[in-house]
């Protein structure tokens, strides 16, 4: 009964490549939410969605493109990825009560 | 435009001693303070958090946070550590607007020693 899972948990991809990552909650929070965290372990905002609807695009590189078919997944797809495209990635969905909660993050190493 | 300032980028502890992790933020507009732990290989967890209220805010594993308004601080604190109290701490500010991301700041490394 993971509140918030995302698939995988590894990623090893070649410069170049196009992948996906995947995350679901089952909080039945309406808001839902991408970081990044880089090798220093420094964490950014990078999208946002409520319901469906993307409110918060940070200035993430074009190649980056969050998908959300329901309002209990948010889905990141990278394209034509990039060295510096490696770090973990995490999802995150929002409670009334202003709580983010986690997910378990996705490891993601360009070669 | 917020910003969360962690200066201690490690500290070290022995074990059963009290610990204080520093945080100041800066913001034009209110905001929620946050504190989250990152276990090794692991996502974050929410220790505790500051909405309103009372300024000392408990959470979990013992922990403690104090908002300073005047000091702009959200200070953690513990009384006595454990060895697995060992852990990346991250303070975190919000507006309260209808976006509320986090910003983060570059977190302490808590590293507890026998």
């Amino acid at each position: 009964d993971t509140a918030v899972s995302q698939t995988p948990k590894y990623l090893v991809t070649q410069m170049g490549n196009d992948k996906s990552i995947k995350c679901e909650q089952n909080l039945g929070h309406d808001t839902m939410y991408w970081y990044k965290q880089d090798s220093k372990k420094f964490l950014k905002i990078m999208f946002s969605y409520n319901n469906k609807e993307l409110i918060i695009n940070e200035t993430v590189p074009n190649r980056f493109s969050p998908k959300s078919p329901d309002k209990a997944h948010l889905n990141l797809h990278i394209n034509s990825l990039e060295l510096g495209d490696s770090a973990v990635y995490f999802c995150a969905s929002r409670s009334s009560y202003n709580e983010q909660f986690f997910g378990p993050g996705t490891r993601l190493t360009v070669l | 435009a917020q910003s969360v300032t962690q200066l201690d980028s490690q500290v070290p502890v022995f074990e059963e001693a009290p610990v204080e992790l520093r945080c100041n933020y800066s913001s034009s507009v209110s905001v929620y303070l946050f504190w989250y732990v990152q276990y090794p290989n692991q996502g974050l967890q929410l220790l505790l958090k500051y909405l309103s209220g009372s300024t000392l805010v408990k959470g979990i594993n013992g922990f403690e946070a104090e908002f300073n308004k005047s000091q702009t601080s959200f200070h953690l604190r513990k009384p006595s550590v454990h060895i697995s109290d060992t852990a990346e701490y991250f303070c975190a500010v919000t507006r309260m607007d209808s976006s509320y991301k986090l910003i983060f700041g570059s977190g302490t490394r808590l590293l507890v020693r026998p």
